[in-house]
Formats: structure tokens, C-alpha cells, sequence
């Protein structure tokens, strides 16, 4: 089963409208971390944004916030007022697991494209 | 401006160069990785430095080779590569205590082998 799942492997919006990229997840670990990534075509992984899932809050980094809904296991990542600079391949990920040192593995899910129209 | 460091940007080699990647860090971060990403699909993680030491191989060929000379420092030597190691390779580096930390990666290198 995949742990991290996007289900749009391809979006349009509009500049300066809103736009909502669909992420879901499957754990049964109670201490996990949720990551939006952003990549461009020039090849950088811009992380953006992370909600831990004790986290009481939707987390928010200036035009994006994450919807995180814990019982359904969904964390979409919301980009207000969008700029031509943000077309770009978008990635979740996660990470599992509450350690003291040691790898915590990083999944990631298959991406979405975003492209904005003028 | 990302703060891990990757060199060279771009890389094209024959198949019987020797070369290396570099990536450093300034973050104080102890766990150190490497991912070789294709187009249009997710990063796919080779290796993971924890405190200097290596802690994962994901059965990677020996061909790739990493090295990781100090905490803030971590190569990958390259040696009789095949075309189809073409890729981006991303270099990350992240705090792996107490709760899941979100890993910081570099611009990448572009690599192309002949």
C-alpha cells in the first residue's frame, strides 16, 4: 500500500487565485512528520512547509498553509494567491517515527505539477 | 539561498571517468543522505550518514562510492558509471532527534555520462 499518495499528477490555476494540492497518508505510527516540498524545473527541493502530527495547528509559511485532517489522514497543501513563480513540481512526504538518533525514513509521494496561467 | 551547498551544478563524464560530488552544510545537522532523483519521479535515497558514520546503503552498486569526511562535509566518489545513472543527484541533510525533522536539500547536481 503507499504510504503517501497525490492523487493529481497535474494541476492548473489561475495567477493570484488559490489552488489546493490533495495529499493523503497511511501510518499507524502516532509520531510522524508531514513535509511539503517545492522543485522547480531547475532541480532544487525547496522544503516549504511542515506539520508534526501532534500539532494542534494547521501549520502556515507566509502564502501556504497546510489543511490537516488527522482522522482522515489528509495534509493538503494550500497556495493563496498565486505567482507564475510557483509553477513547479509539489511534493509530500513523511517521515515516521519518534527516535533518539538514527535514520527516520522519508517517503515521498509521486508529485503534482502545478503550472499557473497568466 | 539553500544552505546546503552542492558541487559541481552540472557533470558530464565517460564511463571510465573518475569524478566526485561534493555537499556541505552548516546547519549542526548529524544525519547527512544522498538520493539519485529521474525525471518526473520522487527522489530515491541511496545512502544516510549518521554522525559521520554510514547507517544505510540501499543496496546501491559499488561503482557509487560515498564518503563523509567530517560532519559537515559529505562526498560521493563516481567511478565507471553506466548511462542509465544519468540523474539528479540531491544531497539533504537533517536534525534526527526527538520528533520527525524535515530534510534540507541542496540545488543538486545534474549528472550526464556519456
Amino acid at each position: 500500500a503507499q504510504k503517501i499518495t497525490q492523487t493529481q499528477p497535474g494541476m492548473f490555476v489561475q495567477e493570484k487565485e488559490a489552488v489546493t494540492l490533495d495529499c493523503t497518508y497511511d501510518t499507524s505510527d502516532p509520531s510522524y512528520g508531514l513535509f511539503w516540498y517545492k522543485q522547480p524545473s531547475s532541480g532544487e527541493m525547496i522544503f516549504l512547509i511542515y506539520q508534526g502530527s501532534y500539532d494542534q495547528q494547521n501549520a502556515t509559511e507566509g502564502r501556504y498553509s497546510l489543511n490537516f485532517q488527522k482522522a482522515r489522514k489528509s495534509a493538503n497543501l494550500v497556495i493563496s494567491a498565486s505567482q507564475l513563480g510557483d509553477s513547479a513540481m509539489y511534493f509530500c512526504a513523511m517521515r515516521e517515527g519518534e527516535r533518539s538518533g538514527g535514520y527516520q525514513k522519508v517517503t515521498f509521494g509521486t508529485g503534482t505539477k502545478l503550472q499557473v496561467i497568466p | 539561498d539553500t544552505e546546503v551547498t552542492q558541487t559541481p551544478k552540472h557533470l558530464v563524464m565517460g564511463m571510465t571517468n573518475k569524478k566526485s560530488l561534493k555537499c556541505e552544510q552548516h546547519m549542526g545537522h548529524r544525519a547527512m543522505y544522498w538520493y539519485k532523483q529521474k525525471a518526473k519521479k520522487p527522489p530515491e535515497l541511496m545512502f544516510v550518514y549518521s554522525y559521520e558514520k554510514l547507517s544505510i546503503n540501499e543496496s546501491v552498486p559499488s561503482r557509487f562510492s560515498p564518503e563523509c569526511p567530517n560532519s559537515s562535509l559529505l562526498n560521493l566518489h563516481l567511478h565507471a558509471l553506466q548511462p542509465e545513472d544519468s540523474a539528479l543527484y540531491l544531497c539533504a541533510s537533517s536534525q534526527d532527534r526527538g520528533l520527525p525533522q524535515p530534510q534540507h536539500f541542496g540545488d543538486g547536481t545534474r549528472l550526464s555520462i556519456l
